[in-house]
Parts: structure tokens; C-alpha cells; sequence
């Protein structure tokens, strides 16, 4: 059962760009939303993360949109550059009902210089 | 040195065989989660544990057995290997169940 949709499986973005990554989720529990940044060898790291109360929460070049009817939520990197090549996780967690965060499949970023 | 460690970082083992990866962590965090890292497929839950003494399964639980006596040490083991637990096996640990998990640099299990 796959609860947390990620797309795409890959981007490659010029320096300088705006990377998108998208995130659908079907269960409504689910109230913490939050991105994690994965370089290689390295074990993930939070980016940044939203709570369904807000539309919207923008850390310097890193923004979460958060759309509730939807049940969809994305990433959005302004100017991205070659340092921001890594891979990119949505997540899905509930303060309710197990504390478990659930994973999506994934976005491989690359930036070209 | 405070954090999150794993051990081994590396471990080839064969079918059939029992391994245990261990983890530890310094910050006496309540939480902490068993995750497996496969390509296509992300990181999926394996067991969680919101304190000594209880844990939980999680999304691919079968296979694995955990245990948690003490509130820094989670460990993980796989009864009997087969090849398709051949995976990155990270290890997390949060303060407050959901709210940012800090992760491990990995066990890379290879099953042959």
C-alpha cells in the first residue's frame, strides 16, 4: 500500500533554476509533512516541513506549497545550484496513531553547472 | 561523540545466516525507527520503538526482530538472511516521534 506518491524519479535542472519536486498523500491522519535531503554515503537530513495549518513556509531558497484538499504538497528549490544534487524525500507524519513517519520513492536532483 | 551510530557500516553475510546491525545514540531521544533503503522504493519503515521496552512493527516488518532494553541502543536483527534483505539499513532517532528524525550514515547488508 502505497500512502505517499513522489514524483518525478528524477530532475536534472540547469544552475540558476527552479526545481519542483511533487508529494500526494491519501491518508488525512497524516498532519507533519516534511522533506529530507540525502547526499551520497550520508543517511537523510530534514530540509524543511510544514504542518496543514499553513499554505505555504519558505526557508531561504527552499519552499514547501501544501495544498490540503488536494492532499498534495511540493518542493520547490529557487536558483538551484550544483551543491543542491542530492536526493530528495517527502514524508508523511502524524502526532496521532504511532508517530511513524512514512517515506516516498524519491527524487534523484541534479543541478548542471 | 554525540549522535546517531551504526555498526557495521558494511557486513556481506549469507543466506541463512542470523546478523544483527546495531545502533546507538546520544541523546537519549525516545524514539527511534529501523528503515530500509531501497532503489524505486525509498526508505520503508521496518520496526519503531517509542521507548525502552516498546516497539512496533512498521510497513516490512517480517524477517526482522528488534529489541530495546536500554533507551540508546536499537538493534536490529535479521534471523535467518535471505538475499532479498540485501538493502541500506538506516537507523533514526527523534525526540518527538515525527518531528525531524536524525539518521545514521547506514549499514550497507549485502546476502549472498
Amino acid at each position: 500500500q502505497q500512502q505517499v506518491k513522489q514524483s518525478p524519479q528524477s530532475l536534472i535542472v540547469q544552475k540558476g533554476g527552479i526545481s519542483i519536486i511533487n508529494c500526494a498523500y491519501e491518508n488525512t491522519a497524516f498532519d507533519y509533512f516534511p522533506w529530507y535531503q540525502q547526499f551520497p554515503g550520508k543517511g537523510p537530513a530534514l530540509l524543511i516541513a510544514i504542518r496543514p495549518d499553513v499554505s505555504e513556509k519558505k526557508e531561504g531558497r527552499f519552499t514547501i506549497s501544501f495544498n490540503k484538499s488536494a492532499k498534495q504538497f511540493s518542493l520547490h528549490i529557487m536558483d538551484s545550484q550544483p551543491g543542491d544534487s542530492a536526493t530528495y524525500f517527502c514524508a508523511v507524519g502524524g502526532f496521532t496513531g504511532g508517530f511513524k513517519t512514512i517515506f516516498g520513492a524519491g527524487t534523484r536532483l541534479f543541478v548542471k553547472a | 561523540d554525540a549522535g546517531i551510530t551504526q555498526s557495521p557500516r558494511y557486513k556481506i553475510t549469507e543466506t541463512g545466516r542470523q546478523v544483527t546491525l546495531m545502533c546507538h545514540q546520544t541523546w537519549s531521544h525516545s524514539y527511534m525507527f529501523w528503515y530500509r533503503q531501497d532503489l524505486g522504493h525509498g526508505l520503508r519503515l521496518i520496526y519503531y520503538s517509542a521507548a525502552a521496552d516498546i516497539t512496533d512493527k512498521g510497513e516490512v516488518p517480517d524477517g526482522y526482530v528488534v529489541s530495546r532494553s536500554k533507551t540508546e541502543n536499537f538493534p536490529l536483527t535479521l534471523e535467518s538472511a535471505t538475499r532479498s534483505q540485501t538493502s541500506v539499513y538506516f537507523c533514526a532517532s527523534s525526540a518527538q516521534g515525527v518531528i525531524e528524525a536524525f539518521f545514521g550514515q547506514g549499514t550497507r547488508l549485502t546476502v549472498v
